[in-house]
Protein backbone atom coordinates (compact mmCIF):
# COMPACT_ATOMS: atom_id res chain seq x y z
CA UNK A 1 0.00 0.00 0.00
CA UNK A 2 1.13 3.43 -1.01
CA UNK A 3 2.79 5.87 1.36
CA UNK A 4 3.46 9.10 2.33
CA UNK A 5 6.97 9.22 3.01
CA UNK A 6 8.56 11.55 5.66
CA UNK A 7 12.06 12.09 6.81
CA UNK A 8 13.79 12.80 8.99
CA UNK A 9 11.52 10.58 12.09
CA UNK A 10 13.02 12.44 14.86
CA UNK A 11 15.13 16.17 15.07
CA UNK A 12 16.75 17.29 17.90
CA UNK A 13 18.14 21.16 17.17
CA UNK A 14 19.56 24.06 19.41
CA UNK A 15 17.38 27.16 19.03
CA UNK A 16 18.47 29.76 16.01
CA UNK A 17 19.45 26.49 13.96
CA UNK A 18 17.85 26.06 10.93
CA UNK A 19 16.05 22.87 10.36
CA UNK A 20 14.31 21.11 7.40
CA UNK A 21 11.70 18.17 6.81
CA UNK A 22 10.88 16.30 3.56
CA UNK A 23 7.89 14.43 2.51
CA UNK A 24 7.28 12.12 -0.58
CA UNK A 25 3.71 11.82 -1.31
CA UNK A 26 1.72 9.33 -2.33
CA UNK A 27 2.78 9.10 -6.17
CA UNK A 28 -0.23 10.87 -8.18
CA UNK A 29 -1.42 13.12 -5.23
CA UNK A 30 -1.53 16.85 -6.65
CA UNK A 31 -2.09 17.80 -2.64
CA UNK A 32 0.21 18.70 -0.13
CA UNK A 33 -0.12 19.40 3.25
CA UNK A 34 2.45 20.45 5.94
CA UNK A 35 0.83 20.13 9.61
CA UNK A 36 2.20 21.03 12.68
CA UNK A 37 0.71 19.19 16.16
CA UNK A 38 1.30 20.04 19.63
CA UNK A 39 1.03 17.42 21.97
CA UNK A 40 -2.79 16.96 23.33
CA UNK A 41 -4.29 19.12 20.19
CA UNK A 42 -5.51 18.75 16.67
CA UNK A 43 -3.27 19.25 13.48
CA UNK A 44 -3.10 22.89 12.66
CA UNK A 45 -2.28 23.64 8.68
CA UNK A 46 0.76 25.36 7.86
CA UNK A 47 0.75 25.41 4.12
CA UNK A 48 -1.40 23.77 1.51
CA UNK A 49 0.17 23.17 -2.11
CA UNK A 50 -1.79 22.19 -5.28
CA UNK A 51 0.89 20.77 -7.54
CA UNK A 52 3.76 23.20 -6.72
CA UNK A 53 1.42 26.22 -5.91
CA UNK A 54 0.69 27.63 -2.53
CA UNK A 55 -3.34 27.68 -2.01
CA UNK A 56 -3.35 28.47 1.29
CA UNK A 57 -0.10 29.56 4.22
CA UNK A 58 -2.54 32.11 6.20
CA UNK A 59 -1.24 30.35 9.33
CA UNK A 60 2.39 29.90 8.24
CA UNK A 61 5.15 31.65 9.91
CA UNK A 62 6.66 33.34 6.88
CA UNK A 63 9.32 35.20 9.28
CA UNK A 64 10.82 32.18 10.05
CA UNK A 65 9.12 29.02 8.28
CA UNK A 66 9.18 28.53 4.30
CA UNK A 67 8.15 25.40 2.62
CA UNK A 68 8.80 24.71 -1.60
CA UNK A 69 7.34 21.62 -3.92
CA UNK A 70 9.11 22.79 -6.80
CA UNK A 71 8.34 19.80 -9.22
CA UNK A 72 4.62 19.25 -7.75
CA UNK A 73 6.17 15.99 -5.95
CA UNK A 74 8.12 16.06 -3.01
CA UNK A 75 8.18 18.95 -0.76
CA UNK A 76 10.79 20.34 2.33
CA UNK A 77 9.59 22.33 4.94
CA UNK A 78 12.24 24.98 6.86
CA UNK A 79 12.86 26.50 9.89
CA UNK A 80 15.02 29.08 10.34
CA UNK A 81 15.77 30.11 12.93
CA UNK A 82 13.76 27.73 15.30
CA UNK A 83 12.58 28.64 18.58
CA UNK A 84 11.85 26.47 21.47
CA UNK A 85 8.01 26.95 20.89
CA UNK A 86 8.45 25.07 17.42
CA UNK A 87 9.06 22.05 19.36
CA UNK A 88 5.88 19.74 18.08
CA UNK A 89 5.43 17.26 15.30
CA UNK A 90 5.28 17.83 12.31
CA UNK A 91 3.17 15.80 9.45
CA UNK A 92 3.01 15.71 5.49
CA UNK A 93 -0.34 14.59 4.24
CA UNK A 94 -1.13 14.05 0.73
CA UNK A 95 -4.70 13.71 -1.09
CA UNK A 96 -5.85 13.48 -4.77
CA UNK A 97 -9.83 14.19 -2.99
CA UNK A 98 -11.19 14.97 -0.05
CA UNK A 99 -9.47 12.18 1.88
CA UNK A 100 -5.95 13.42 3.28
CA UNK A 101 -3.34 10.19 4.10
CA UNK A 102 -0.54 11.08 6.54
CA UNK A 103 3.02 10.28 7.00
CA UNK A 104 4.31 9.14 9.93
CA UNK A 105 5.67 12.93 11.25
CA UNK A 106 8.92 14.27 11.95
CA UNK A 107 9.69 15.02 15.85
CA UNK A 108 11.18 18.15 16.63
CA UNK A 109 12.51 19.34 19.69
CA UNK A 110 14.02 22.18 20.38
CA UNK A 111 16.60 22.50 23.23
CA UNK B 1 -12.74 31.78 12.36
CA UNK B 2 -15.00 28.35 11.26
CA UNK B 3 -14.65 25.82 13.90
CA UNK B 4 -15.67 22.65 14.14
CA UNK B 5 -16.28 21.97 18.23
CA UNK B 6 -15.87 18.07 19.52
CA UNK B 7 -16.78 16.73 22.98
CA UNK B 8 -15.91 15.74 25.39
CA UNK B 9 -12.07 15.87 25.14
CA UNK B 10 -11.16 13.04 27.36
CA UNK B 11 -13.21 9.81 28.08
CA UNK B 12 -12.16 7.09 29.95
CA UNK B 13 -14.08 3.92 29.78
CA UNK B 14 -13.96 0.20 30.92
CA UNK B 15 -13.22 -2.20 28.51
CA UNK B 16 -16.65 -4.01 27.25
CA UNK B 17 -18.31 0.07 27.85
CA UNK B 18 -20.01 1.66 24.79
CA UNK B 19 -18.35 5.14 23.86
CA UNK B 20 -19.46 8.10 21.66
CA UNK B 21 -17.67 11.65 20.74
CA UNK B 22 -19.98 14.41 19.17
CA UNK B 23 -18.68 16.93 16.51
CA UNK B 24 -20.85 20.33 15.60
CA UNK B 25 -20.48 23.37 13.72
CA UNK B 26 -22.06 26.31 13.68
CA UNK B 27 -22.19 26.56 9.55
CA UNK B 28 -23.55 23.67 7.42
CA UNK B 29 -20.76 21.41 6.16
CA UNK B 30 -20.16 19.61 2.65
CA UNK B 31 -19.13 16.71 4.11
CA UNK B 32 -17.28 15.00 7.56
CA UNK B 33 -14.74 12.84 7.55
CA UNK B 34 -13.41 11.04 11.04
CA UNK B 35 -9.83 9.90 11.57
CA UNK B 36 -7.58 8.10 14.37
CA UNK B 37 -4.80 8.43 16.16
CA UNK B 38 -2.76 6.57 18.02
CA UNK B 39 -0.51 7.49 20.75
CA UNK B 40 2.62 7.98 19.31
CA UNK B 41 1.31 7.56 15.62
CA UNK B 42 -0.18 9.75 12.60
CA UNK B 43 -3.73 10.63 11.97
CA UNK B 44 -5.00 7.41 10.12
CA UNK B 45 -8.51 8.06 8.05
CA UNK B 46 -11.53 6.01 9.28
CA UNK B 47 -14.48 7.40 7.23
CA UNK B 48 -16.26 10.18 5.13
CA UNK B 49 -19.98 10.94 5.46
CA UNK B 50 -21.35 13.26 2.70
CA UNK B 51 -25.13 13.16 2.93
CA UNK B 52 -27.39 14.23 5.33
CA UNK B 53 -28.56 11.80 7.85
CA UNK B 54 -25.91 9.05 6.89
CA UNK B 55 -24.98 6.37 9.25
CA UNK B 56 -22.39 4.42 8.37
CA UNK B 57 -21.06 1.19 10.22
CA UNK B 58 -17.29 -0.40 10.47
CA UNK B 59 -17.47 -3.41 12.87
CA UNK B 60 -18.48 -2.01 16.07
CA UNK B 61 -17.97 1.95 14.68
CA UNK B 62 -21.15 3.69 13.57
CA UNK B 63 -20.68 7.00 12.12
CA UNK B 64 -23.69 9.60 11.47
CA UNK B 65 -24.18 12.98 9.48
CA UNK B 66 -26.74 15.07 11.01
CA UNK B 67 -29.80 15.86 9.13
CA UNK B 68 -28.53 19.22 8.96
CA UNK B 69 -25.40 18.44 8.15
CA UNK B 70 -23.98 20.42 11.00
CA UNK B 71 -23.09 17.93 13.39
CA UNK B 72 -21.73 14.20 13.92
CA UNK B 73 -21.03 11.18 15.61
CA UNK B 74 -18.78 8.81 16.11
CA UNK B 75 -19.61 5.88 18.18
CA UNK B 76 -17.64 2.46 19.51
CA UNK B 77 -19.92 -0.39 20.88
CA UNK B 78 -18.37 -2.86 23.30
CA UNK B 79 -14.53 -0.75 23.35
CA UNK B 80 -11.45 -2.76 23.81
CA UNK B 81 -7.77 -1.43 24.50
CA UNK B 82 -7.00 -1.53 20.67
CA UNK B 83 -9.86 1.63 20.34
CA UNK B 84 -7.29 3.47 22.39
CA UNK B 85 -6.09 6.67 20.93
CA UNK B 86 -7.94 10.66 19.62
CA UNK B 87 -10.43 10.88 17.11
CA UNK B 88 -10.64 13.25 15.41
CA UNK B 89 -13.37 14.64 13.24
CA UNK B 90 -12.65 16.92 10.34
CA UNK B 91 -14.77 19.17 7.74
CA UNK B 92 -14.85 20.82 4.25
CA UNK B 93 -17.69 24.16 5.05
CA UNK B 94 -20.70 23.84 2.11
CA UNK B 95 -18.59 25.06 -0.51
CA UNK B 96 -15.38 24.99 0.36
CA UNK B 97 -13.54 21.65 -0.83
CA UNK B 98 -10.41 23.51 0.05
CA UNK B 99 -9.46 23.53 3.87
CA UNK B 100 -10.34 20.65 6.20
CA UNK B 101 -11.20 22.06 9.33
CA UNK B 102 -10.36 19.67 12.56
CA UNK B 103 -11.93 19.64 15.81
CA UNK B 104 -9.32 18.99 19.43
CA UNK B 105 -10.04 15.52 18.83
CA UNK B 106 -11.53 12.92 21.99
CA UNK B 107 -9.43 11.36 23.44
CA UNK B 108 -9.66 7.61 24.60
CA UNK B 109 -8.50 5.43 27.39
CA UNK B 110 -9.97 1.69 28.11
CA UNK B 111 -9.30 0.30 31.42
CA UNK B 112 -8.64 -3.61 30.83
Amino acid sequence: EAEVAQSPRYKITEKSQAVAFWCDPISGHATLYWYRQILGQGPELLVQFQDESVVDDSQLPKDRFSAERLKGVDSTLKIQPAELGDSAMYLCASSLGTIQYFGAGTRLSVL
Amino acid sequence: GQQVMQIPQYQHVQEGEDFTTYCNSSTTLSNIQWYKQRPGGHPVFLIQLVKSGEVKKQKRLTFQFGEAKKNSSLHITATQTTDVGTYFCAAYNAGNNRKLIWGLGTSLAVNP
